[in-house]
């Protein structure tokens, strides 16, 4: 079973508009969730975080929202750049800190 | 500072072989966790090492072993390697459990295995 889905495998956006990127999970007992950013032949990039305790965190350009009603969080980025071009996953922690990933959203910012 | 390393880059193997994998976890982290990302899926947890023990197992089959070091580096081996272990390997360090509760994961850049 998928705890962590991320239903879109491409999204495609002009630079300067805002790039969301979303995430749905099942499982009520993650702690923390987070983005990463992953660059073809390199290790994922730590974006961003957010507590199950909170509904926002920002951070620069990056902006994530969880919704714990409807168990969904989403990345947004503004403005979206060429260089944010790359394949983003949500991950969700568990107390562990073992991380559960999506399938990832690789994102295209056409200048 | 040096972040994750891991060695090698890229190995070949053939079914039946083992191999053995290492990783260099970030200055002063302590914990280790390796992950299996096959090609066009997200990386999947495979197990966890802290104080030179597996603390945390993924659904991942016992020819997957690994162990930790007292200076913290790590081995993943895997046993009679079948074509479905080809695939990305990556190693994530961190404190252990996170530390205060938001230290992210840190990963290396992978050892791609492929197996003839």
């Amino acid at each position: 079973d998928q705890q962590v889905k991320q239903n879109s495998p491409s999204l495609s956006v002009q630079e300067g508009r805002i790039s969301i990127l979303n995430c749905d999970y099942t499982n009520s007992m993650f702690d923390y969730f987070l983005w990463y950013k992953k660059y073809p032949a390199e290790g994922p990039t730590f974006l961003i975080s957010i507590s199950s305790i909170k509904d926002k965190n920002e951070d620069g350009r990056f902006t994530v929202f969880l919704n714990k009603s409807a168990k969904h969080l989403s990345l947004h980025i503004v403005p979206s750049q060429p260089g944010d071009s790359a394949v983003y996953f949500c991950a969700a922690r568990n107390a562990g800190n073992m991380l559960t990933f999506g399938g990832g959203t690789r994102l295209m910012v056409k200048p | 500072d040096a972040g994750v390393t891991q060695s090698p880059t890229h190995l070949i193997k053939t079914r039946g072989q083992q191999v053995t994998l290492r990783c260099s976890p970030k200055s002063g982290h302590d914990t280790v966790s390796w992950y299996q990302q096959a090609l066009g899926q997200g990386p999947q947890f495979i197990f966890q090492y802290y104080e030179e023990e597996e603390r945390q197992r993924g659904n991942f089959p016992d020819r997957f072993s690994g162990h930790q070091f007292p200076n913290y580096s790590s081995e993943l081996n895997v046993n009679a390697l079948l074509l479905g272990d080809s695939a990305l390997y990556l190693c994530a360090s961190s404190l252990w459990l996170g530390g205060d509760g938001n230290q992210p994961q840190h990963f290396g850049d992978g050892t791609r295995l492929s197996i003839l």
